[in-house]
């Protein structure tokens, strides 16, 4: 157990839906990262926060968003959502976000458009 | 460009012998971090081990070590005495300071211990 928990496990929804995925990180860890995991793209990173503040940002969509609250916990918002993002959607946390510190993982949302 | 290159697709391995899954790296920076996740087949992500580009030792975890060459821009995964739980997908993966220490991700190579 890895410590980061995320939810729902499965998401099955139509094109042009909304939904939000949760995580919840490490205790004590304050950055918070995003990734997907498609078949045809791998896994890419989409946003990093730390502390409440993002950090960085990656291939991110316009049509995907995503905040940390006072409580450390993040949500990753996808809107108008489209068959290809289909995907296994990753949360991981560190401690503060820096190249000695390994991300610890979720077990993903897996996110199926119909 | 900073990439990671997994060259092995897939590997089969007998078990109880040792594997070593191959993993280059391409930076320019002199301050990255590199790393090994396991994913099996249920799709978790489980860390396994970490190398850091000061550190002048291998870095080891259990029956898990990294065979780091800085020069050749190689962080291979060395596993000792496979077990059938083994079998998964492998990923190597680098961290970069200047990149805000995003993971930057390999193709992955698919493990099976054969009994």
């Amino acid at each position: 157990d890895s410590g980061v928990t995320q939810t729902p496990k499965h998401l099955i929804t139509a094109t042009g839906q909304r939904v939000t995925l949760r995580c919840s990180p490490r205790s004590g860890d304050l950055s918070v990262y995003w990734y997907q995991q498609s078949l045809d793209q791998g896994l890419q990173f989409l946003i990093q926060y730390y502390n409440g503040e993002e950090r960085a940002k990656g291939n991110i969509l316009e049509r995907f968003s995503a905040q940390q609250f006072p409580d450390l916990h993040s949500e990753l918002n996808l809107s108008s959502l489209e068959l290809g993002d289909s995907a296994l959607y990753f949360c991981a946390s560190s401690p503060s976000g820096g190249s000695n510190q390994p991300q610890h993982f979720g077990d993903g949302t897996r996110l199926s458009i119909l | 460009a900073q990439k990671i290159t997994q060259t092995q697709p897939g590997m089969f391995v007998q078990e109880k012998e040792a594997v070593t899954l191959d993993c280059t790296y391409d930076t320019s920076d002199q301050s990255y971090g590199l790393f090994w996740y396991k994913q099996p087949s249920s799709g978790e992500m489980i860390f396994l081990i970490y190398q850091g580009s000061y550190d002048e030792q291998n870095a080891t975890e259990g029956r898990y070590s990294l065979n780091f060459q800085k020069a050749r821009k190689s962080a291979n995964l060395v596993i000792s005495a496979s077990q059938l739980g083994d079998s998964a997908m492998y990923f190597c993966a680098m961290s970069l300071m200047d990149s805000n220490y995003q993971l930057i991700w390999g193709a992955g190579t698919k493990l099976i211990i054969k009994p």
